[in-house]
């Protein structure tokens, strides 16, 4: 039982570069959650899904977009990478207490 | 204002002491709470589940007042290993589930 995978878990960006990181459950969760988390700030929540084919902005959702197209799947997106971006993200899964991944370290230079 | 404040911290205290956190809360349609433990460059981990009743895990009891939007923690017999922070965490049902964090308060116990 895997709990709540993130890949990668390291990634060094340009600046206007894209990527799309990968949050998987294999919990059958409804809820799934990308946060970012950065010195001094806590986790802020950039978006989340409550089920398959929703998602919800959260309180720093510019610069990300996501997609829950599959259940077990929660993608996040950055477009184009700004240095503001640099910043731990963690993915989080659950319906009544949550599982997080290890997390993402992106630097965008 | 921010939806979930916590004292900011850091609480340094001996092994053996008592120690509380406290966490407030904005938004009355908040349903459930918990607190979760994170170390030092690591994914936050779930402590405890908060109910109005109260409730207690070993050396961790949580506590939570409705009326008041408050949320607390206390830790009894401290043991060095408790040194991590603590995040108090706010599920909003009635924004489809939204789960905020508080910022975290920092808790060192020193021998």
């Amino acid at each position: 039982n895997a709990g709540v995978t993130q890949t990668p878990k390291f990634r060094v960006l340009k600046t206007g570069q894209s990527m799309t990181l990968l949050c998987a459950q294999d919990m059958n969760h409804e809820y799934m959650y990308w946060y970012r988390q950065d010195p001094g700030m806590g986790l802020r929540l950039i978006h989340y899904s409550v089920g398959e084919g929703t998602t919800a902005k959260g309180e720093v959702p510019d610069g990300y977009n996501v997609s829950r197209l599959k259940k077990q799947n929660f993608l996040l997106g950055l477009e184009s990478a700004a240095p503001s971006q640099t910043s731990v993200y963690f993915c989080a899964s659950g319906d009544n207490g949550y599982t997080f991944g290890s997390g993402t370290r992106l630097t965008v230079v | 204002r921010k939806e979930v404040e916590q004292d900011p911290g850091p609480f340094n205290v001996p092994e053996g002491a008592t120690v509380a956190f406290n966490c407030t809360y904005s938004n009355s349609a908040s349903q459930s709470f918990f607190w979760y433990r994170q170390d030092c460059r690591k994914e936050p981990k779930l402590l405890m589940s908060v109910y109005s009743s109260g409730n207690e895990d070993g050396r961790f009891t949580a506590q939570l007042n409705r009326a008041s939007q408050y949320i607390s923690l206390l830790i009894r017999d401290s043991k060095l290993s408790d040194s991590a922070t603590y995040l108090c965490v706010v599920n909003i049902y009635n924004q489809g589930g939204k789960l905020i964090f508080g910022q975290g308060t920092e808790l060192s116990v020193k021998p």
